[in-house]
């Protein structure tokens, strides 16, 4: 079964610098998706990011980068330069594609990462 | 502007008590689902929908019961909550066959006393 593995429970990090926070997957399907979620301390899911395990080269949307390992699973998320609006908890997901009525697409979250920023 | 919105964002009741938290979504998404978020756990799917009047159970359905009368809304029943279903709820949409991305709602915290 699809399963995510967030293992660092907390991370802090000073103001402006880079941090990586680590998700590893295990999926024995060809075809999948990866995905980082924000949850501030207001409660919404900020989607952030979208990996294809097709995409050759590793997605990037603004201070936000995918670092994707294919060969070794893992698909961490690097933020630069980290603000301190940055703090927030961080959830890595898998999108499983679920063959019912035509198929969708299920999300499968790891326990995720709470980040504080520090200035 | 594109939205799923929930009601209530915050509810207190008692152990026995029926009720519903509504999900509503603006963007005509075949897709919905319903999600609960643990510490420690992530987020888990309890239940979702492909289109108006098809359902299917997610991986935590006990205890839940949903329906599809339109194809903008898709509540979550809890016929007789009990405290172990405390937890923050998000509802979610997405296209069904087109793109990846799923829009969540703005979560509905839930304390069963």
């Amino acid at each position: 079964a699809q399963k995510i593995t967030q293992t660092q429970p907390g991370m802090f990090v000073q103001e402006k610098e880079a941090v990586t926070l680590d998700c590893t997957y295990d999926t024995s399907d060809q075809s999948y998706g990866l995905f980082w979620y924000k949850q501030p301390s207001s409660g919404e899911m900020i989607f952030l990011i979208y990996q294809g395990s097709y995409d050759e080269q590793n997605a990037t949307e603004g201070r936000y980068s995918l670092n994707f390992q294919k060969a070794r699973k893992s698909a961490n998320l690097v933020i630069s330069a980290s603000q301190l609006g940055d703090s927030a908890m961080y959830f890595c997901a898998m999108r499983e594609v679920v063959e019912f009525s035509g198929g969708y697409n299920k999300l499968i979250f790891g326990a995720g990462t709470r980040l504080a920023v520090h200035p | 502007e594109a939205q799923v919105t929930q009601n209530p964002r915050y509810l207190i009741t008692v152990t026995g008590k029926k009720l519903t938290v509504t999900c509503s979504q603006n963007m005509n998404h075949e897709y919905m689902s319903w999600y609960r978020q643990d510490p420690g756990l992530g987020l888990r799917q309890i239940y979702y929908s492909m289109n108006v009047e098809v359902t299917d159970k997610g991986d935590v359905p006990e205890g839940y019961k949903v329906s599809r009368k339109e194809k903008r809304n898709f509540p979550l029943i809890l016929e007789s909550p009990s405290p172990n279903q405390t937890s923050l709820y998000f509802c979610a949409s997405s296209l069904r066959h087109e793109g990846y991305e799923q829009y969540f709602g703005p979560g509905t915290r839930l304390t069963v006393t």
